[in-house]
Formats: structure tokens, sequence, C-alpha cells
């Protein structure tokens, strides 16, 4: 079965700063992996999604993710945060099926000025 | 292009009751998926119809039920509401004849249900 696991639930940037959310996936066959954004009061938004067509992968905004198969990671970077980037971010992958993604329990970003 | 559209936004029952959300899907899409939202964790997979039958569902109880009509929208239902169902109820559509475990879903507002 597959699952994700979001290391750490809260991360503080300043603004200008890297932005580096953590995840990490366990999945017996190649996965397929997906990074949303839920601003407050407001459903996902996709930011970017690894279908193994290339390892690095851009997304909207700025943000992109590096799939690593030896370390079974797939981490959300953004090289300068903006106020705007504070929202909830959730790592998912996809079920063998493509029926159903499995979410991690998210990661709240929170930018200071 | 409209997006995935949900009704109501908020809605508040008391335990015991039941209740119907209902989802609009993305213009051409013809995949329809369930998730429940709980407060600070992420969603959860309820089940996804298409071509109006169950394709795939969550571990949920038979008292979530769903149905999608011709024209690819979609109802939850859930009976016997407890406290515990209090969350947000997301819809997600998606193209369910191409793409494979790699497809999209694209998420609608959701609907916050509270149950007291």
């Amino acid at each position: 079965a597959q699952s994700v696991t979001q290391l750490g639930s809260h991360v503080s940037v300043s603004e200008g700063a890297l932005v580096l959310l953590r995840c990490n996936y366990s999945s017996s066959v190649p996965p397929y992996l997906f990074w949303y954004v839920q601003y407050p009061n407001q459903g996902l938004q996709l930011l970017l999604k690894y279908t193994s067509a290339a390892t690095l992968v851009k997304g909207i905004n700025g943000f992109e993710a590096e799939f690593k198969k030896s370390e079974t990671s797939f981490h959300l970077t953004k090289p300068s945060a903006h106020m705007s980037d504070a929202a909830e971010y959730f790592c998912a992958v996809s079920n063998q099926a493509g029926t159903a993604l499995i979410f991690g329990k998210g990661t709240t970003l929170s930018v200071s000025s | 292009d409209a997006g995935v559209t949900q009704s109501p936004t908020h809605l508040i029952k008391t335990r015991g009751q039941q209740v119907t959300l209902r989802c609009s899907p993305k213009s051409g899409h013809d995949t329809v998926s369930w998730y429940q939202q709980a407060l600070g964790q992420g969603p959860q997979f309820i089940f996804q119809y298409y071509e109006e039958e169950e394709r795939q569902r969550g571990n949920f109880p038979d008292r979530f039920s769903g149905h999608q009509f011709p024209n690819y929208s979609s109802e939850l239902n859930v009976n016997a509401l407890w406290l515990g169902d209090s969350a947000l109820y997301l819809c997600a559509s998606s193209l369910g004849s191409t793409g494979g475990p790699g497809k999209t879903q694209y998420f609608g507002p959701g609907t916050r249900l509270l149950v007291l």
C-alpha cells in the first residue's frame, strides 16, 4: 500500500528565504506523487506532480520538487518565499489504480516579513 | 471554464440526522471523487464515481453513500450523523478514461459540515 509522511507540521520562514517542505513516500510500485496547496477556507490547488517523466518537476508560483528514489523523497522547494505563500501544503501519492489520492497530514507554512 | 463547484458551502446538522452534499465536476470531466478532511488532517478518500457507478471505496462505513447522475454531477449522502462526521467534505473531478495513476484530480472549495 502507498503512503506519504510529511516531516514537520509547521514551517516558518522569513520573506525572501528558501522554502523547504519535506515529504517521504512508501510505495511498492513506481509512485505518482503530487503536491497540493490549500489556502484558508478554500479547496486544494495542484502545485505540481511527478509522473516519472523527469525527476525535477517545476510547478506553479515558483515551486519545484525533486524525486529521489534512493531517499524515497519528494521535497518541495521555492528559492524565495513570499507572504502570499503562507498556506497549508499537502503531499499525496496516487493508489495503483489511479482512483484515489493518499494524503499526508500537511505542513503549515508561515511567512514573516 | 467552470471549475468544480460544491453546495452548500456550510451546513449545520444534529446527531442522527441525514445530509446530502452536491458536486458539479469541472467541464469535460466524467469522474468524481469525494474526500473527508477533518480539522488539522489531510483529506481522506471516501469513494469515486465513474459512469454512474462506485468504482472504488475507501475505509468509510456504509452510512456514507453516493450517487452520480448522467450529467456527471454527484451527491454524497451521510446517514445517522455523529459528532465525528464534522469535517470539510471535498469533491474532486478528473477525466476517468485517460491518464492512469498520474491523472490530476481538481478539487472544489468544499462543504464544511458541523454536527452538533
